[in-house]
């Protein structure tokens, strides 16, 4: 069984500042992991993934995660917030064998970016 | 190339019509994915198809829901008769079986039922 926490159902952050949106999961496999992200009347659009290798993946508009298998997260990281980045970011996981193979997603979190 | 193309993008409907969702998966993908998002419930799997066949349809709410995928670049949702509660925008995802899986999703469709 695989399942995604999301802490934080709503995130605010200034212009300019650190955005960091936290993700654990649970997984029985090893995990495949990735973010999307959901503008307000869009679908959701990858932003990265990770399925082995390194364990920082970087991802599109300046995203990047890490891939922390003792801890068993996921977080999201970005060193400075633009206002384009306001939106929905699911988190969601994988792996391989059966129902494992489809994604489990997170409940998402809102992120504000303040002028 | 082109994404997953959903029709239509906003379906208002009364109570007890018939409402068909329509999905085009990008080419060559293999599987098929229709999901469900609202703000009570977050997004909900509804049913999955591999290789035009379906997989996995424990996650459709109920008889009222049905889905089909005739070929690999076609599937429908249908609701009959649709309900208040149905509404809720509805997505489809593709993806390439033996790929890392992730999906691409498509626009959705907004469904208002009144």
């Amino acid at each position: 069984a695989q399942s995604v926490t999301q802490l934080g159902s709503h995130v605010s952050v200034s212009e300019g500042a650190l955005v960091l949106l936290r993700c654990n999961y649970s997984s029985s496999v090893p995990p495949y992991l990735f973010w999307y992200v959901q503008y307000p009347n869009q679908g959701l659009q990858l932003l990265l993934k990770y399925t082995t290798g390194a364990t920082l993946v970087k991802g599109i508009n300046g995203f990047e995660a890490e891939f922390k298998k003792s801890e068993t997260s996921f977080h999201l990281t970005k060193p400075s917030a633009h206002m384009s980045d306001a939106a929905e970011y699911f988190c969601a996981v994988s792996g391989e064998g059966g129902s494992a193979r489809q994604l489990t997603f997170g409940s998402g979190t809102q992120l504000t970016v303040l002028p | 190339d082109a994404g997953v193309i959903q029709s239509p993008r906003h379906e208002v409907t009364e109570m007890g019509q018939e409402v068909t969702l329509r999905c085009k998966p990008i080419s060559g993908h293999n599987s098929l994915f229709w999901y469900r998002q609202t703000m009570m419930r977050g997004l909900e799997l509804l049913i999955y198809f591999n290789n035009n066949v379906p997989i996995d349809d424990s996650g459709m709410p109920e008889d009222r829901f049905s889905a089909k995928m005739p070929n690999a670049s076609f599937s429908t949702l249908k609701i009959q008769p649709s309900e208040p509660r149905d509404s809720a925008v509805y997505f489809c995802a593709s993806r390439i079986l033996a790929g890392a899986h992730e999906q691409y999703f498509g626009p959705g469709t907004r469904l208002t039922v009144t």
